[in-house]
C-alpha cells in the first residue's frame, strides 16, 4: 500500500525562527510531490509541486526539497510568521493511479510570538 | 471569488438522517474530486469525476454514499442513514490540464450526533 509519512506530527516554534518538516513516501512509480498548507477549518492550499527531476523549489519563505532516490522530501520555512501556523500536508501522486493522490497526515505547526 | 465553493460550510445532523453537500468547482475545470478528512489526518480520496462521468471511486465510498455531477459543473455528495463515524470534513477539489493541479474548497464539516 502506498504511504506518505510526515514528521514531526506537531511543532511549536517562536516567531522569526526557521523550521523543517519531513515527508517520507513509498509511492512508486512516482509522478509528483506537493506540499499544501491547510489553515484550521479551511481547505488545503498548494505551496509547491515538484516532479521527479526537481531537487529544490522555492515559494517565498517556503523551500521544498526532493530526493527521489531516498523517497524523501522536506519543507523549510524561513523567518516564520504567526500566519504560518497551520497544518502542512505532503501529497504524492502515483504515476499509475490516475488522478488519485496519497496524502500524508500532516504536520501541525504553531508559531508563537 | 472564483475559487471552489462548498455548501453548507457546517452541518449537524442526527444519526440515521440523510445529508447532501454541494460543490461548485472553478469555472471550466473539468475534473472534480471529493475527499474526507478526519481530525488530525490528511484527506482521504472518495471519488473523482471527469466532466459528468464518475471515473474512480474509493472503497471508502460505501453504498450509503452517492455522488453526482449531472451536467459536468457542480457536484453533490449524499450520505444516507448517517452514522457517527461519518463525522468529518468533506472537501471538494477541482482541476484541469496537465499535471492536474487540484484546488480545494473550504470544506463542509459534518457532525453526526
Amino acid at each position: 500500500k502506498n504511504q506518505v509519512e510526515q514528521s514531526p506530527q506537531s511543532l511549536i516554534i517562536l516567531e522569526g525562527k526557521n523550521c523543517t518538516l519531513q515527508c517520507n513516501y513509498t509511492v512508486s512509480p512516482f509522478s509528483n510531490l506537493r506540499w499544501y498548507k491547510q489553515d484550521t477549518g479551511r481547505g488545503p492550499v498548494s505551496l509547491t509541486i515538484m516532479t521527479f527531476s526537481e531537487n529544490t523549489k522555492s515559494n517565498g519563505r517556503y523551500t521544498a526539497t526532493l530526493d527521489a532516490d531516498t523517497k524523501q522530501s522536506s519543507l523549510h520555512i524561513t523567518a516564520s510568521q504567526l500566519s504560518d501556523s497551520a497544518s502542512y500536508i505532503c501529497v504524492v501522486r502515483d504515476n499509475n493511479a490516475g488522478n488519485m493522490l496519497t496524502f500524508g497526515g500532516g504536520t501541525r505547526l504553531m508559531v508563537k510570538p | 471569488d472564483t475559487g471552489v465553493s462548498q455548501d453548507p460550510r457546517h452541518k449537524i445532523t442526527k444519526r440515521g438522517q440523510n445529508v447532501t453537500f454541494r460543490c461548485d468547482p472553478i469555472s471550466e475545470h473539468n475534473r472534480l474530486y471529493w475527499y474526507r478528512q478526519t481530525l488530525g489526518q490528511g484527506p482521504e480520496f472518495l471519488t473523482y469525476f471527469q466532466n459528468e462521468a464518475q471515473l474512480e471511486k474509493s472503497r471508502l465510498l460505501s453504498d450509503r454514499f452517492s455522488a453526482e455531477r449531472p451536467k459536468g459543473s457542480f457536484s453533490t455528495l449524499e450520505i444516507q442513514r448517517t452514522e457517527q463515524g461519518d463525522s468529518a470534513m468533506y472537501l471538494c477539489a477541482s482541476s484541469k490540464g496537465r499535471p492536474p493541479e487540484q484546488f480545494f474548497g473550504p470544506g463542509t464539516r459534518l457532525t453526526v450526533l
